[in-house]
């Protein structure tokens, strides 16, 4: 069975500081990987995907993540963080995305900036 | 491209009555829909999924004769929570996929907060 494991609950770093947000899964076969960002009361926006290639993706607001198969791991990063970039961020793993592929969604981390 | 809107935002109800939450494609042909609940601090469990034109597949432990979902269109799907109970109140979000560039990725609605008094 698949699953995703987002180790911390609740991080909290300063305006400008680096950040890195952990995501472990568990998946039997090639994993394909997101990763969303929730604000309070929204949906979930998406900030980045792996499919495959490259195993460091780029993605919207500054943010990357990169994929690490020897570790199972998915971990989101950002350089220097602005204080819109609180919010619950969650990690994702599923099949390949041609069909009714269903996400598994890990637990979530809350990301709060501290001026 | 890729919007979902969902309608309500927001919605509250009496215990014993139905509620229908929209879920609309906005810019893409959504071939299929899915529906989440997200209870406070916690992650997204989905409830079913629907393909435009074929009866919904729920999710083990997901009551199908309470949580109606129709996907008549390729641009709209419907949640309807019948005899709602407080029990049921939580976030509810849809995200739509679609055909070429649109089926690689979910697109999420803003979601529906449903409190039943």
């Amino acid at each position: 069975a698949q699953s995703v494991t987002q180790p911390d609950i609740h991080i909290t770093v300063s305006e400008g500081a680096s950040l890195e947000l952990r995501c472990n899964y568990s998946y039997g076969a090639t994993p394909y990987l997101f990763w969303y960002v929730q604000s309070p009361g929204q949906g979930l926006q998406l900030l980045l995907k792996y499919f495959s290639g490259d195993t460091l993706v780029q993605g919207i607001k500054g943010f990357e993540a990169e994929f690490k198969r020897s570790q199972s791991s998915f971990n989101l990063r950002k350089p220097s963080v602005h204080w819109s970039d609180a919010a619950e961020y969650f990690c994702a793993v599923g099949p390949p995305p041609f069909g009714n592929e269903k996400l598994t969604f890990g637990t979530g981390t809350r990301l709060t900036i501290i001026p | 491209g890729a919007v979902v809107s969902q309608h309500p935002s927001r919605v509250i109800c009496k215990s014993g009555t139905s509620v229908k939450i929209e879920c609309r494609s906005l810019d893409f042909q959504a071939t299929t829909m899915f529906w989440y609940r997200q209870f406070p601090k916690q992650s997204l469990m989905l409830m079913a999924t629907s393909n435009e034109g074929s009866k919904a597949t729920y999710e083990q432990g997901v009551e199908k004769d309470k949580f109606l979902i129709n996907h008549a269109s390729l641009t709209l799907s419907t949640l309807t929570v019948t005899s709602a109970h407080p029990e049921d109140s939580s976030f509810y979000i849809c995200s739509a996929k679609g055909l070429f560039q649109y089926q690689e990725t979910q697109y999420f609605g803003p979601g529906t907060r449903l409190l039943v008094l």
